[in-house]
């Protein structure tokens, strides 16, 4: 079982739809979670952390559910600006500098 | 401006050269990382630093070598180029604050013929 797991997608949605992404991680001792945000041959930038208690921000909302290792990530009222690929990025448990990034999820936002 | 830059932004070598890739921060930040990530994997580290003169091992170290004689610069070398490292490589850095996001640079496209 490799130690970040996601759905490659593409998910196709059209404009203003709601989608969700799962990442499954491997290690239940890892101890912080993020997803990050890349464009097509750009460099990941952060798009929000993980907390235990879910959090939000604007139209996005991670989620964090450490009993079955797992996090999600939900865009509501998807724009054609959200079209990239969403990255799960878990701490590794013994070295928190040590991340371990998902392969990530592609999204396609249609007109 | 402040920030994290990377060069060069292409670079393409015959195997057995050396080839030196630079990243330069202006933030001051403890923490320096250079990744790799090619189709099928994902962004793997290959060296990290938490100060200068301090550098560590990450998850694909071999065939690379790094330094860190100032705070505000982190080059990795390729001491001998093999095609498997045609990739492209991120520099990052992050502040000492345990849950800090990380910065990447805009990557540097290497290509070993």
């Amino acid at each position: 079982r490799k130690e970040v797991e996601q759905d490659p997608g593409p998910f196709n949605v059209p404009e203003g739809a709601t989608v969700a992404f799962n990442c499954t991680y491997s290690n239940s001792a890892s101890q912080s979670f993020f997803w990050y945000r890349q464009d097509c041959r750009k460099e990941p930038k952060l798009l929000m952390s993980v907390y235990s208690s879910g959090n939000e921000d604007g139209r996005f909302t991670a989620q964090l559910n450490r009993a079955s290792q797992y996090i999600s990530l939900l865009i509501r009222d998807s724009k054609l600006s959200d079209s990239a690929t969403y990255l799960c990025v878990v701490t590794n448990a013994g070295n928190n500098r040590k991340l371990i990034w998902g392969l990530g999820t592609s999204l396609a936002v249609n007109p | 401006d402040a920030g994290i830059t990377q060069s060069p932004r292409y670079k393409i070598t015959e195997t057995g050269r050396q080839v030196t890739l630079m990243c330069h921060q202006t933030w001051s930040h403890s923490y320096m990382f250079w990744y790799r990530q090619d189709l099928g994997h994902g962004l793997r580290l290959i060296y990290y630093s938490a100060a200068a003169d301090i550098t560590d091992k990450g998850e694909v170290p071999d065939g690379y070598v790094v330094s860190r004689s100032k705070t505000e610069n982190f080059p990795l070398t390729l001491e001998s180029a093999t095609r498997s490292q045609t990739s492209v490589y991120f520099c990052a850095s992050e502040s000492a604050g345990g849950d800090s996001p990380l910065h990447f640079g805009n990557g540097t496209r290497l290509t070993v013929t």
